[in-house]
């Protein structure tokens, strides 16, 4: 069975501060996709990234990076120099081949970013 | 490209009323995902589609929720008769393909009173 855990509930940082979201998952699967994604106080789920299985590159896109770890099954998202607008609910989520790739989410973790 | 769009964006009821929501996913996206989000939670799978075939229903509590995608395009998903604890919001998602390009909507506040 799959599992999502996002083990801070919520994290306050003040502006321009570095902050790390963890994401810790399991799967018996060896074919999976991991995603992250961000949802605002408007409620709508926007996509951040996806990675698969197979392809342990970290990435960074601006402010953001991820950190990918099969060795702990860990995908972890940081923010550079955080901005007021980066407050939201920020949700790690993993599909799996063998649950015809079903999105399951972890609880997600609220950022509050102060100026 | 227009996103998945749902409507309406929020709802209240009454307790024991029906209630409809609707999604319409994105143009050539043949999976159709509903999601159910209580607060403080991560969303759940209620029902995925592909097509108009419902291949994954196990989440959904049938004596209460129904859902149809007629034509494999637009989908409803019913609660009848609406109870307290159905108050959540309900995330209509696409894709092209089941392994990734979800794309959300921005859901449905449902309040039941």
């Amino acid at each position: 069975a799959q599992k999502v855990t996002q083990a801070q509930t919520e994290i306050s940082v003040v502006e321009k501060e570095d902050v790390t979201l963890d994401c810790v998952y399991e799967t018996r699967d060896t074919t999976y996709y991991l995603f992250w994604y961000k949802q605002p106080p408007s409620g709508e789920l926007v996509f951040l990234i996806r990675r698969n299985s197979f392809d342990e590159q970290n990435e960074i896109s601006g402010r953001y990076s991820w950190n990918f770890q099969k060795s702990t099954s860990s995908f972890n998202f940081t923010i550079t120099a955080s901005q007021v607008v980066d407050s939201a609910v920020y949700f790690c989520a993993l599909s799996e081949r063998g649950s015809n790739y079903k999105l399951t989410f972890g609880k997600g973790t609220l950022l509050t970013v102060n100026p | 490209e227009a996103g998945v769009v749902q409507s309406p964006r929020y709802k209240i009821i009454e307790k024991k009323q029906p209630v409809a929501f609707w999604c319409n996913p994105i143009s050539g996206h043949n999976t159709l995902y509903w999601y159910l989000q209580n607060l403080g939670q991560g969303p759940e799978l209620l029902i995925r589609y592909e097509n108009e075939e419902a291949v994954d229903d196990s989440q959904l509590p049938k004596d209460r929720f129904s859902a149809e995608r007629l034509k494999g395009v637009d989908s409803t998903l019913k609660i009848q008769p609406a109870e307290l604890g159905d108050s959540a919001v309900y995330l209509c998602a696409s894709s092209s393909q089941g392994s990734y390009g979800y794309t959300f909507g921005s859901g449905t506040r449902l309040t039941v009173v």
